[in-house]
């Protein structure tokens, strides 16, 4: 699939800091996941988005689908040591996903 | 179980060896999805499976690589003859239905971490 531009790779951040990620597209997208993933384990599905400018929260998270279809972020407010893990954003067209290349959290205590 | 389960959870083996590993994923769900994550990396599209459908086969990288499923539930996803390179996780995904807003968000196993030696 296509591949999804997601930005920063990496970032420290310090506990209680609010975090932001984004990813961007040169293709539209029906519907737009963000997945948290913990070594070891598969990923989680964190938010999804469906509509052009839709802006969604899970708690602490946030995330807005761009009126374009052709990005997203994804923002974590008030991070906390379990919030570490590599998040991705995944863009579907039918079935398939197209995955970012993710964005390693590491939070300080 | 209530979520997608995979087995092995690790798998090592020799260069020339085939492996096959298992995906089961959730009850009721109708498509299931593997995907191929190396190390630092996104994750690939490798096959999908919906129903009695033919699956797409596009994203699996070369002829060593088969996948089947059984009864529209199990799936097994075969590499023959293994090379350094195979070495990688190996996840599954079901979603509800293929399309629409809740079947195309797609849940995902513990995957199986294959390394060849």
């Amino acid at each position: 699939g296509q591949q999804l531009n997601q930005s920063p790779q990496s970032m420290f951040i310090q506990e209680g800091e609010d975090v932001s990620m984004n990813c961007t597209s040169s293709s539209i997208f029906n519907t737009w996941l963000w997945y948290k993933q913990d070594p070891g384990e598969g990923p989680v599905l964190l938010i999804a988005l469906y509509k052009a400018g839709e802006l969604t929260s899970n708690g602490r998270l946030t995330a807005q689908f761009g009126i374009t279809r052709k990005d997203s972020f994804l923002n974590i407010s008030a991070s906390i040591p379990s919030d570490v893990g590599i998040y991705f954003c995944a863009g579907v067209n039918d079935y398939k996903l197209s995955f970012g290349a993710g964005t390693t959290v590491t939070v300080r205590a | 179980g209530a979520g997608v389960s995979q087995s092995p959870s690790n798998k090592v083996t020799e260069k020339g060896k085939d492996v096959e590993l298992r995906c089961d994923p959730i009850s009721g769900h109708t498509a299931l999805y593997w995907y191929r994550q190396s190390l630092g990396q996104g994750l690939e599209f490798l096959i999908y499976f919906q129903g009695n459908s033919a699956p797409d086969k596009s994203g699996l990288p070369s002829d060593r690589f088969s996948a089947e499923r059984t009864g529209g539930s199990v799936s097994t996803l075969t590499i023959q003859r293994t090379q350094q390179e195979d070495s990688a996780v190996y996840l599954c995904a079901s979603s509800f239905i293929p399309s629409g807003p809740l079947g195309e968000t797609q849940y995902f196993g513990p995957g199986t971490r294959l390394l060849v030696l």
